[in-house]
């Protein structure tokens, strides 16, 4: 399971985009990049998952470069809804007893 | 999408008792399910794999005999907290994938529970 980095907090303003990037340097060549998103008190939510380039679905959008060591996940036209914390994990697993170990995540704090 | 649901989403209970939590997969069969504890302000923290039919696995510096999981059928894990303490305050939750649904080659998503908030007094 590769070691994932992200920023602690960050803050942005209703309407904004929103890009977070996460850091993945020892990332294995199986290996996905996966989005979690969660609010107070709740599980977290799956976003978006992809392995390399850009994937992007109705709620974001992942930016994959061609090494894989980082990752961005981009939010367009955030709203106060999207305060929340964003987990990026780097894992193997195409069974279902694959391990998910989150790191730290980033705290998101929206503003009107 | 798969739903994995939680139950109790909120206990409260004495120190000494042992407090049992459920998590079914609604949807779909899950043989492995995950257990997460969570306290305020920090990230999810893996406590064990929960296996259908056989023997959990347990992290690291997690109590096997403190926090026992069944996993009975192919949709029900529970967590009892045993002899809880005010230290086992948390945020409790399970996680399972739905492998059958997931495209072949790709890390299936995980689904997560609500979360059980347990409060020992």
């Amino acid at each position: 399971l590769a070691k994932t980095t992200q920023p602690v907090s960050m803050d942005s303003y209703e309407g904004q985009e929103v890009n977070i990037t996460c850091s993945h340097n020892n990332i294995a060549t199986n290996d996905y990049i996966t989005w979690y998103q969660q609010f107070p008190s709740q599980g977290p939510r799956f976003i978006i998952q992809g392995y390399k380039t850009k994937v992007t679905n109705e709620v974001a959008s992942l930016f994959i470069p061609a090494d894989r060591k980082s990752s961005t996940l981009s939010l367009p036209r955030v709203s106060l809804s999207d305060t929340a914390v964003y987990y990026c994990l780097a894992s193997t697993g195409y069974s279902s007893a694959s391990k998910i170990i989150f790191g730290s995540g980033t705290r998101l704090s929206i503003r009107p | 999408g798969a739903v994995v649901s939680q139950h109790p989403s909120r206990v409260i209970c004495k120190s000494g008792t042992s407090v049992k939590i459920e998590c079914r997969s609604l949807d779909f069969q899950a043989t492995t399910m995950f257990w997460y504890r969570q306290f305020p302000k920090q990230s999810l923290m893996l406590m064990a794999t929960s296996n259908e039919g056989s023997k959990a696995t347990y992290e690291q510096g997690v109590e096997k005999d403190k926090f026992l999981i069944n996993h009975a059928s192919l949709t029900l894990s529970t967590l009892t907290v045993t002899s809880a303490h005010p230290e086992d305050s948390s945020f409790y939750i399970c996680s399972a994938r739905d492998e059958e649904g997931a495209p072949a080659f790709v890390v299936a998503e995980a689904f997560f529970g609500q979360g059980t908030r347990l409060t020992v007094v």
